[in-house]
């Protein structure tokens, strides 16, 4: 199907280590990437072509893919992590984008 | 230090137009690909359109073909989308962002649109 699926929701405890996963048909394309979105917030650029984390972004977080699935994990939460996150593919020639449904990650 | 500002945004009645602009500094302007994305309240993020660096080619969801605009003026580093025949279900944050690759590297802090009688 035409559509990236993501967990409505994970939550976590700070100091864990959080996973969080999008999965679609559109993954195939070459680059797919993740942003986050604090509540009241602009979305950022956190990780793109699939495994490359933003310069301003925390080690913390990396990203891959394995096949039609593309993994955003997040080591040792903070609760400055706590907010939305979109996985985001398009193709090559530019003539679609499409964004998974969110991710609400929670800090306990 | 690249900025993206949105304006244009307001309460409009259903079936009408609104206008949304966006200005952009600290890049050449020329050499992206710009995009706009969206979000109803409390739900996700939509794509809306995509336009080419020389303004040639036009990319449209579904939801928006036909009823929607995308321009841009290089010569003043704008970006500009064209709303009409607006339906409740347009109501959102309307950000302008910048491609890089097949994603976005920047957005702006959006404007919002507000469909209702």
């Amino acid at each position: 199907s035409y559509e990236l699926t993501q967990p409505p929701s994970v939550s976590v405890s700070p100091g864990q280590t959080a996973t969080i996963t999008c999965s679609g048909d559109p993954l195939t394309n070459p680059y797919n990437y993740w942003y986050q979105q604090r509540s009241g917030q602009a979305p950022v650029l956190v990780i793109y072509k699939n495994t490359e984390r933003h310069p301003r972004i925390s080690e913390r977080f990396s990203g891959s893919r394995s096949g039609t699935t593309l993994t955003l994990t997040i080591s040792d939460v903070r609760a400055e992590d706590e907010a939305d996150y979109y996985c985001q593919s398009g193709d090559i020639s530019d003539t679609y984008r499409i964004f998974g449904g969110g991710t609400k990650l929670t800090v306990l | 230090e690249v900025h993206l500002a949105e304006s244009g945004g307001g309460l409009v009645q259903p079936g009408g137009s609104l206008r949304l602009s966006c200005a952009t500094a600290g890049f050449r302007f020329g050499d992206y690909l710009m995009t706009w994305v969206r979000q109803a309240p409390g739900k996700g993020l939509q794509w809306v359109a995509n336009i080419k660096k020389d303004g040639s080619n036009r990319y449209y969801s579904d939801s928006v073909k036909g009823r929607f605009t995308i321009s841009r003026d290089n010569a003043k580093s704008s970006l500009f989308l064209q709303l009409s025949d607006l339906r409740a279900e347009d109501t959102g944050v309307y950000y302008c962002a910048r491609n890089w690759e097949t994603g976005v590297d920047v957005w702006g802090n959006g404007t919002t649109v507000i469909v209702s009688s």
